[in-house]
């Protein structure tokens, strides 16, 4: 099955910065590449989405860009705010398959 | 609309008892899915379902048993619980596979003593 690595485990910046989350995946067959977010002790909540015939995304201040020749796609938050505070994961699914998470990244905004 | 509903929403066991986490949607799911999340490990797939009446293994089936009665209800069965499967359980569903957003239920937070 798919697997795949999500980096940094923890991030902590001051609000106002940008903060980027990475992630790799290993089945080269995958086309769809989502994030979650998940605020403390409530449910994992899409926040955007990519598919593989598309480079980048953007939705006011989040995007996400995905490289299939390197395997691997980030989430990008500018201009970050305390509400942003909360895990965020990645996924990768392959075609008519189920979907993997990332180990997740705890995403601390400093006021 | 209800969505994905889990329930129980906590649940403490003793080694060894047995129990049945229900999971139920209301969105004309196809498939539907269990997770486990322990800290550090994101969320790991125990079973799904693709479509009523098909189920499979994920990454961390065993000690579970997963039934999908019918397309709306998807339960996890622990037929012998242990320490180790002390977790936070998310049940979810998706139009169509894991090519379509998922919805997760509340999730079950379950300690085995």
């Amino acid at each position: 099955g798919e697997n795949v690595e999500q980096h940094p485990s923890t991030l902590s910046v001051q609000e106002g910065d940008s903060a980027v989350i990475k992630c790799t995946y290993s089945d080269s067959a995958s086309n769809y590449f989502p994030w979650y977010k998940q605020e403390l002790g409530k449910r994992p909540q899409l926040i955007i989405d990519i598919r593989s015939n598309v480079g980048e995304k953007k939705d006011q201040r989040i995007a996400v860009t995905l490289n299939k020749t390197a395997k691997h796609f980030s989430l990008h938050i500018t201009e970050t705010q305390p509400e942003d505070s909360a895990v965020y994961f990645c996924a990768a699914t392959p075609p008519l398959d189920d979907m993997r998470f990332g180990a997740g990244t705890r995403l601390t905004v400093k006021p | 609309n209800a969505g994905v509903t889990q329930t129980p929403k906590f649940q403490v066991l003793k080694t060894g008892q047995s129990m049945t986490l229900q999971c139920a949607q209301d969105m004309n799911h196809n498939s539907m899915y269990w997770y486990r999340q322990d800290p550090g490990m994101g969320l790991r797939l125990i079973y799904y379902s693709a479509s009523e009446g098909t189920t499979d293994k994920g990454e961390v089936p065993n000690g579970y048993n997963v039934s999908r009665l019918n397309k709306r209800e998807f339960s996890l069965r622990l037929e012998s619980a242990a320490p180790s499967q002390t977790s936070v359980y998310f049940c979810a569903g998706s139009t169509q596979g894991g090519n379509t957003e998922a919805f997760f239920g509340q999730g079950t937070r379950l300690t085995v003593v």
